[in-house]
């Protein structure tokens, strides 16, 4: 199955700094790469993903990059401010053998912005 | 997007015992999936819930243990039968949209003793 690789564990910057964090993974039939936020005691919550036929997407502060030779993909925060801690989660999604399409997700990185 | 919500957000549980667990979305999806966090852990999926068939588990989890009812396209249930100290746990549903994109219920926080 699937397997998603997710670096560092922990991140601290300084407020304004940029972070970066970086997932690797195994199956090269995934072709969708979401990332999500969580917050303490909340759900995950979606912010950006990436489609296998896309190399890069930016929202605002947020970019996704992906590299399908070398399958991994990271996400970049730019201008970090105290809102942006939080843990977050990358995952890698394809369609299983029931057509549901399933996520497998790393770790998680525990992003600490400091002011 | 669509709203989801859970019952209970959390219930603490006797040894032995069983919880139900509610997941309700605001529209008709094909899609439902239920998850397991563990405390300062990562997500691992649980089962995929399809409307009118019956759930597809992952590796490790058996319908036994966690029966999932799905009787319409908006509702699906998530059991967790004679619990144990070691089901203690965060679990969400989340529902898949066809844009690939999936959103996740509040979880219910389930402790047992």
């Amino acid at each position: 199955g699937e397997n998603v690789e997710q670096h560092p564990s922990t991140l601290s910057v300084q407020e304004g700094d940029s972070a970066v964090i970086k997932c690797t993974y195994s199956d090269s039939a995934s072709n969708y790469f979401p990332w999500y936020k969580q917050e303490l005691g909340k759900r995950p919550q979606l912010i950006i993903d990436i489609r296998s036929n896309v190399g890069e997407k930016k929202d605002q502060r947020i970019a996704v990059t992906l590299n399908k030779t070398a399958k991994h993909f990271s996400l970049h925060i730019t201008e970090t401010q105290p809102e942006d801690s939080a843990v977050y989660f990358c995952a890698a999604s394809k369609r299983n053998s029931g057509s549901a399409r399933q996520l497998t997700f790393g770790s998680g990185t525990q992003l600490t912005v400091l002011p | 997007s669509a709203v989801i919500s859970q019952k209970p957000s959390r219930d603490i549980c006797q040894r032995g015992t069983s919880l139900t667990i509610q997941c309700q979305v605001d529209s008709q999806v094909t899609m439902m999936f239920w998850y397991r966090q563990q405390p300062g852990q990562s997500l691992t999926l649980i089962a995929t819930a399809n409307q009118g068939s019956e759930a597809t588990y992952e590796s490790g989890f058996v319908i036994d243990k966690f029966p999932i009812s799905r009787p319409n396209l908006t509702f699906s249930t998530l059991t967790v039968s004679n619990l144990s100290p070691e089901d203690s746990s965060i679990y969400l549903c989340s529902v898949g949209l066809a844009s690939y994109e999936q959103y996740f219920g509040p979880g219910t926080r389930l402790t047992v003793t």
